[in-house]
């Protein structure tokens, strides 16, 4: 089964804070997302990477950094954050040879206060 | 770019009733298009996929989605919900290609199912 896992469930942090969220995946997959998940907004693609030290801006790129320094760990960072950054975070792996279909990790609930 | 509009935001119903939840996206060439579900609580997960071949797709715990080109349409069906279907409905696409790896995703739909 693939796993993804994401460091921690719940957070909570205060604006102008720098936050880090982990991401770890164990099938050696090569690409990992970054997305955001709002009531009636779906799910939003912030970064994604298809390789070690490789990433793309996603739709919602802004206020966001990624990390993947080796490649089942893709990190990413809010440098100050703010309170419209209060979400769900969902962390997903895909190989390349499926690269449609992604395993999600259970997510991340920010509250930036 | 691609977009998805699930127009349904809630659906209630009870158990044994028909279910389908409408999914309409909107992009000119070859798409593969995807259901996900979250249980609460729980991660996303793969429902259904389409890719190629026969527009009626099958997946996990009686849901099937049927591929209306035409339409523009992706819509999940199942003919009798139960309790443990409730959940939030993701319907997405991306186009085929080859480098393809973004899912775009709707808004989602809530579904409830009383007992």
């Amino acid at each position: 089964d693939v796993k993804v896992t994401q460091s921690s469930r719940y957070l909570v942090k205060r604006t102008g804070e720098k936050v880090f969220l982990e991401c770890v995946q164990d099938m050696d997959h090569e690409n990992m997302f970054w997305y955001r998940q709002d009531p009636g907004l779906g799910l939003r693609l912030i970064y994604f990477s298809y390789d070690v030290k490789m990433k793309e801006k996603g739709d919602i790129p802004e206020g966001y950094s990624v990390s993947r320094e080796k490649k089942e760990r893709f990190s990413l960072i809010l440098e100050s954050a703010s309170t419209n950054q209060t979400s769900m975070y969902l962390c997903a792996s895909s190989p390349t040879d499926r690269a449609n279909i992604q395993y999600f990790g259970a997510g991340t609930r920010l509250s930036v206060l | 770019a691609q977009s998805v509009s699930q127009h349904n935001h809630h659906v209630i119903l009870s158990e044994a009733a028909s279910l389908e939840l409408g999914c309409n996206y909107s992009y000119g060439g070859t798409v593969n298009l995807f259901w996900y579900v979250q249980y609460p609580g729980q991660h996303l997960q793969l429902l259904l996929k389409y890719f190629s071949g026969d527009p009626l797709v099958k997946g996990i715990k009686g849901f099937e989605a049927e591929f209306i080109k035409s339409k523009f349409s992706f819509n999940l069906r199942k003919p009798s919900v139960q309790w443990s279907d409730t959940a939030e409905y993701f319907c997405a696409v991306t186009v085929s290609s080859g480098s393809a790896r973004q899912l775009t995703f709707g808004s989602g739909t809530q579904l409830t199912v009383l007992p």
